[in-house]
């Protein structure tokens, strides 16, 4: 099984900041990452398909980069909407796998 | 719009069984690939499995096969997916979602809780 670790576990960032999230795969994973944000109470949401391809309706502030075992969301300027529990996961290789979260908190 | 609704969650004891439904509306639901995933209240995601659309088999494919532990069916009649939670313990306790299994057309639905206590 294909482990995602993401870090950091928190980051603390106030609304206009850049903030760089990593997911890092115990194997390769080709360029099948995606990721997920979450709100309390809410289902996730698709952001960033394929390593760095936007889902439908994503702002061009949120990008996706990297290969292989190492990958990047970055979110370029924070809204206050962009205050929540972000996953990535892998397609990659079986079973599909999820990281453990980074919550992006104000600070 | 498409919608994904759960039911079917609840109260269970331990060693019991559960039967969880997904309603889809608004996809071709015959062509979809759809998931199950997992959330315990407060932690983060798992993936538990996915069907393949009938034209592409209708296989069930888990992330850790358990004997009989998770089973995933549909009914492409009426638009349903489901997942058989058996021998269901404590640590099983989570909130279920079913999702389409396409990142390009990636939906969730709400969630079914599911309880497991004494």
């Amino acid at each position: 099984e294909t482990v995602l670790t993401q870090s950091p576990a928190t980051l603390s960032l106030s609304p206009g900041e850049r903030a760089t999230l990593s997911c890092r795969a115990s194997q390769s994973v080709s360029s099948s990452l995606g990721w997920y944000q979450q709100k309390p109470g809410q289902a996730p949401r698709l952001l960033i398909y394929d390593t760095s391809n936007r889902a439908t309706g994503i702002p061009a502030r949120f990008t996706g980069s990297g290969s292989g075992t190492d990958f990047t969301l970055t979110i370029s300027g924070l809204e206050p909407e962009d205050f929540a529990v972000y996953y990535c996961q892998q397609r990659g290789s079986w079973p599909r796998t999820f990281g453990q979260g980074t919550k992006v908190e104000f600070k | 719009e498409v919608q994904l609704v759960e039911s079917g969650g609840g109260l269970v004891k331990p060693g019991g069984s559960l039967r969880l439904s997904c309603e889809a509306s608004g996809l071709t639901f015959s062509d979809a690939w759809m998931s199950w995933a997992r959330q315990v209240p407060g932690k983060g995601l798992q993936w538990i499995g996915r069907i393949k659309s009938k034209t592409n088999g209708g296989t069930a494919e888990y992330a850790a096969p358990k004997e009989g532990k998770f089973i995933i069916s549909r009914d492409d009649s009426k638009n349903m997916m489901y997942l058989q939670l058996n021998s269901l313990q404590i640590e099983d306790t989570a909130v279920y979602f079913c999702t389409t299994d396409d990142w390009r057309w990636d939906y969730w639905g709400q969630g079914t809780l599911v309880t497991v206590s004494p």
